[in-house]
C-alpha cells in the first residue's frame, strides 16, 4: 500500500472557480504535513505546510483530518497561474523522511 | 532559494556507460537527498544521506550508489546506465522551515535520457 495517496485528475476548471484535491496517508503515526506545488519541468516547491488546526494563506486554505487520515486543499477564485501540479507530502515521526502523493494536475481555463 | 544546484541539467548518454550527477548545497545541511521522478510514480526516493559519508537506500536504489565526501556534495552514480533509468533525477536538503517543521527544498533538476 502506498504512503500517499492522490488524485491524479486532472482537474480543469475556470478562472474564479474554487477547487479542492484531497490525499490519504495510510501511517497513522505520521507527523508533518505539506502541499507542493509543481511547474512543468520545474522542481517541486513549497507551497504551504498543513496544521491540525487547519491553516490559510490567502487564497489557499490547507486542513488535516488525522481520524480519516486525509489532507485537503481548498484553492478559491482559480487564476490562471494556478495551473500546475499539486503534490501532498507526509512525513512520519523521524522527521527526515518524507513520502509524496503522485500529484493532482490542475488546468485553470480562461 | 535554498541554494542547491545540480550539474549537469541535461545529459544524453547511451546504455552501459557509468554516469554521475552533481547536487551542491551552499548552506552546510546535513541531509541530502536523490529522488527520481517519472509519469504515474511520482518522486521516488534513491538515497539519502544524514552526513559526510553516511549514506542510506530508498525505495529504488538498484542499479545506483551514492558518495558525500564534502558536506556540500552529494554524487550520484549510475553504474552501468539502462534506459529504464531515462527520468529527471532531483535532488533535495531537508531544512527548519516557517513554523519550525523540517520540510524539503529541491534543485533545478538533471533531466537524463539513456539511449
Amino acid at each position: 500500500r502506498k504512503e500517499v495517496e492522490q488524485d491524479p485528475g486532472p482537474f480543469n476548471v475556470p478562472e474564479g472557480a474554487t477547487v479542492a484535491f484531497n490525499c490519504t496517508y495510510s501511517n497513522s503515526a505520521s507527523q508533518s504535513f505539506f502541499w507542493y506545488r509543481q511547474d512543468c519541468r520545474k522542481e517541486p516547491k513549497l507551497l504551504m505546510s498543513v496544521y491540525s488546526s487547519g491553516n490559510e494563506d490567502g487564497r489557499f486554505t490547507a486542513q488535516l483530518n488525522r481520524a480519516s487520515q486525509y489532507i485537503s486543499l481548498l484553492i478559491r477564485d482559480s487564476k490562471l497561474s494556478d495551473s500546475a501540479t499539486y503534490l501532498c507530502v507526509v512525513t512520519p515521526n523521524t522527521g527526515n523522511q518524507f513520502y509524496f502523493g503522485t500529484g493532482t494536475s490542475l488546468t485553470v481555463i480562461p | 532559494d535554498a541554494g542547491i544546484t545540480q550539474s549537469p541539467r541535461h545529459k544524453v548518454t547511451e546504455t552501459g556507460t557509468p554516469v554521475t550527477l552533481r547536487c551542491h548545497q551552499t548552506e552546510n545541511h546535513r541531509y541530502m537527498y536523490w529522488y527520481r521522478q517519472d509519469p504515474g510514480h511520482g518522486l521516488r526516493l534513491i538515497h539519502y544521506s544524514y552526513g559526510v559519508k553516511d549514506t542510506d537506500k530508498g525505495e529504488v536504489s538498484d542499479g545506483y550508489s551514492v558518495s558525500r565526501s564534502k558536506t556540500e556534495d552529494f554524487l550520484l552514480t549510475l553504474e552501468s546506465a539502462t534506459s529504464s533509468q531515462t527520468s529527471v533525477y532531483f535532488c533535495a536538503i531537508s531544512a527548519q522551515g516557517a513554523g519550525g517543521l523540517r520540510t524539503q527544498y529541491f534543485g533545478p533538476g538533471t533531466r537524463l535520457t539513456v539511449l
